[in-house]
């Protein structure tokens, strides 16, 4: 059990669908990020929040919608997908965004277990 | 632009074998390098994270090396045991990077035979 559940963990969508992904962390953590997977790529960021305030977007397109009201929770809103948008959704926590020095291991990230999505 | 490399992609051993999984970064300005574990249809566990400044850090069976003027680091892994079947991920954490954006290779997706 890592702390950080995601749900639902598999969603069908069609283009014209509009659907939420939801993360929680249970683990007090104050950075939480949204990661994508697709097959034979690397995982790519797409979203960092520190203390509910997004500190990055990675040239997402804006058919992705991050939200994060509180520390424990992250939304990502999704509206007129691809097929290229299929895909495992990670959503991941850590103490800090970090650097932490030498002996700090604030910015260890931990993983949910994902969301497995498919555009029809 | 950072690149991270893992080799080889796929690898099978039989049960009780020693063994080492491969990163490779081009850019050596890092914060550190973490080496996770992904199971089939998961998400990932973090295993070992390296400071920069650390040239190895230790977690059971698992020892990971890093050497950062070669951009070069190793998972080793002893006495392997089918529960360790899975994809292992390399990540870095890069000097002029986003906040908080770990660097991916690919994965080295491992099988360990009974």
């Amino acid at each position: 059990e890592t702390g950080v559940t995601q749900t639902p963990r598999h969603l069908v969508m069609g283009m014209t669908n509009k659907k939420s992904l939801k993360c929680e962390q249970h683990l007090g953590h104050n950075a939480m990020y949204w990661y994508k997977q697709s097959a034979k790529k690397p995982l790519e960021l797409m979203f960092v929040y520190s203390l509910e305030e997004r500190v990055e977007n990675n040239s997402v397109p804006s058919r992705f919608s991050p939200e994060c009201p509180n520390s424990s929770h992250l939304f990502l809103h999704l509206h007129t997908l691809q097929p290229e948008d299929s895909a495992l959704y990670l959503c991941a926590s850590s103490q800090d965004l970090g650097p932490s020095g030498v002996f700090g291991n604030r910015e260890t990230q931990y993983f949910g277990p994902g969301t497995r999505l498919l555009v029809l | 632009k950072q690149e991270v490399t893992q080799i080889p992609a796929a690898l099978s051993v039989p049960e009780g074998e020693n063994l080492v999984l491969n990163c490779s970064f081009t850019d050596s300005a890092i914060y550190n390098l973490q080496w996770f574990r992904q199971d089939p249809g998961k998400g990932l566990t973090s295993l070992l994270l390296i400071q920069s400044s650390q040239r190895e850090q230790t977690s059971g069976r698992l020892n990971a090396s890093l050497d950062k003027s070669s951009g070069r680091s190793t998972l080793y892994i002893a006495a392997s045991q089918p529960g360790d079947s899975a994809t292992y991920l390399c990540a870095v954490k890069a000097y002029g990077g986003s906040q908080g954006n770990l660097i991916f290779g690919k994965g080295t997706k491992l099988s360990v035979k009974p």
